[in-house]
């Protein structure tokens, strides 16, 4: 079962906007992380907060955590057409070497 | 070498036949993983190998039988699959685990497995 609920669950934007997306999660968690997937090809990751971190950052990705809240956020600033892709925040419990996904959020950036 | 490894890259077979996938990884991680990827969904983990023992298995159906015959490998042997079973199967691998701590998976391209 998912773990985490992301939205939107599409987004299209121009080149040069920012591009923001939202995960909420159900369990307390070790840690979160954010993926990226291009069309049908393997998964990559981007970054990763644990559960003590509310905010970090990695080039043009920023990410937050609320664990009162359940949820975390990736922005891309400047987003460029090779950010076309999806994107799935995966949470990590206490339990074993698990990730759960939440449903994703495929972004398309128009040239 | 950080890539994990995939194949065949496509595969279709019957409903009677018996393949195996393989997956590889040279990263020195003791953790492996199979998963499996709708159309359209995220990935849903089936497998997890550590330290080469089976350490969860989520309840997925005995004819689909995976194997880890040494740190670097695992392989995903497959039987009497149904049409439902096509879908992207995808292999990662990360460090083994550390108290509290879960590092990154990193994942191979994945197997496009269609049933007939």
């Amino acid at each position: 079962s998912q773990q985490g609920e992301e939205d939107p669950q599409a987004l299209s934007i121009q080149e040069g906007e920012n591009a923001t997306m939202n995960c909420s999660y159900k369990t307390s968690i070790n840690n979160l992380q954010w993926y990226r997937q291009n069309s049908g090809r393997g998964l990559v990751h981007l970054i990763l907060i644990r559960s003590n971190e509310r905010e970090k950052h990695s080039g043009r990705l920023r990410v937050t955590l609320d664990t009162s809240k359940k949820s975390s956020s990736l922005l891309i600033t400047a987003s460029r057409a090779a950010d076309t892709a999806s994107y799935f925040c995966a949470t990590a419990v206490a339990a074993g070497n698990k990730l759960t996904f939440g449903g994703g959020t495929r972004v398309l950036v128009k040239p | 070498d950080t890539e994990v490894t995939q194949t065949p890259k496509h595969l279709v077979m019957g409903m009677t036949n018996k393949k195996s996938l393989k997956c590889e990884q040279h990263m020195g991680h003791r953790a492996m993983y199979w998963y499996k990827q709708k159309a359209k969904k995220p990935p849903e983990l089936m497998f997890v190998y550590s330290y080469e023992k089976l350490s969860i298995n989520e309840s997925v159906p005995s004819r689909f039988s995976p194997e880890c015959p040494n740190s670097s490998l695992l392989n995903l042997h497959l039987h009497a699959l149904q049409p439902e079973d096509s879908a992207l199967y995808l292999c990662a691998s990360s460090q083994d685990r550390i108290a509290g701590n879960y590092n990154e998976q990193f994942f191979g391209p994945g197997t496009r497995l269609t049933v007939l």
